[in-house]
């Protein structure tokens, strides 16, 4: 089956630093990928819609100049989380799909938890 | 009110139940998912559904459109089924809303 691989799993880091994951899709191009938070005990919430080759969708609320979104391919995208505060502690996951539509699956790497200190 | 409601939030059972998770959603859909996340945080796409029933191994989901329901079924039920399963509701557009999760904890 479709593996999309994130990394790295774990990272703590400095507070005011920057971290980059990178999501990649192993065995198929992605023409969408998607990032999403996860806070303890909570759903999925979508943070935004990466297509290859173009600017980022971020959903409401979400600041883009601090969640940087890079699908520099049609393998790999990168989120990277400018001058990291504790507050952006939390789990971190992205998914992928073959081709943009509802009946594609969803294919999820193994998500970045995030600490901040 | 969540547009997507899952039912029960927790579940706990013992090895050889048969378990249901229920998902109802608030607005038309085109394709509803069931997904499976690990205590680590992995997720694994389990069904994709727009219509009637899938079975894959001791799994099934059903799904009825005119009630905006579905149901994920886990027959002879194992510690290994022990995760979080969650409901996932496309509407015309290809952005998911998910549900907050139903945790599944199966005893020996």
């Amino acid at each position: 089956g479709a593996v999309v691989s994130q990394h790295p799993s774990r990272v703590i880091c400095k507070s005011g630093t920057s971290v980059k994951i990178e999501c990649r899709s192993l065995d198929f191009q992605a023409t969408t990928m998607f990032w999403y938070r996860q806070f303890p005990k909570q759903s999925l919430m979508l943070m935004a819609t990466s297509n290859e080759g173009s600017k980022a969708t971020y959903e409401q609320g979400v600041e883009k100049d601090k969640f940087l979104i890079n699908h520099a391919s049609l393998t790999l995208s990168t989120l990277t989380v400018t001058s990291a505060h504790p507050e952006d502690s939390s789990f971190y996951i992205c998914s992928a799909q073959l081709q943009q539509g509802v009946n594609s699956p969803l294919h999820f790497g193994n998500g970045t938890r995030l600490t901040v200190t | 009110k969540n547009e997507v409601e899952q039912s029960p939030q927790n579940l706990t059972a013992q090895e050889g139940e048969f378990i249901t998770i229920n998902c109802s959603y608030s607005v038309g859909i085109s394709a509803l998912h069931w997904l499976q996340q690990h205590p680590g945080g992995g997720i694994v796409s389990l069904f994709m559904l727009s219509s009637g029933k899938k079975k894959h191994g001791r799994l099934i989901a059903t799904i009825n459109i005119q009630e905006k329901h579905s149901s994920l079924h886990i027959t002879a039920s194992h510690p290994r089924d022990s995760a979080v399963y969650i409901c996932a509701v496309f509407r015309r557009s290809y952005i998911p809303t998910f549900g907050r999760g139903t945790s599944l904890i199966v005893h020996p």
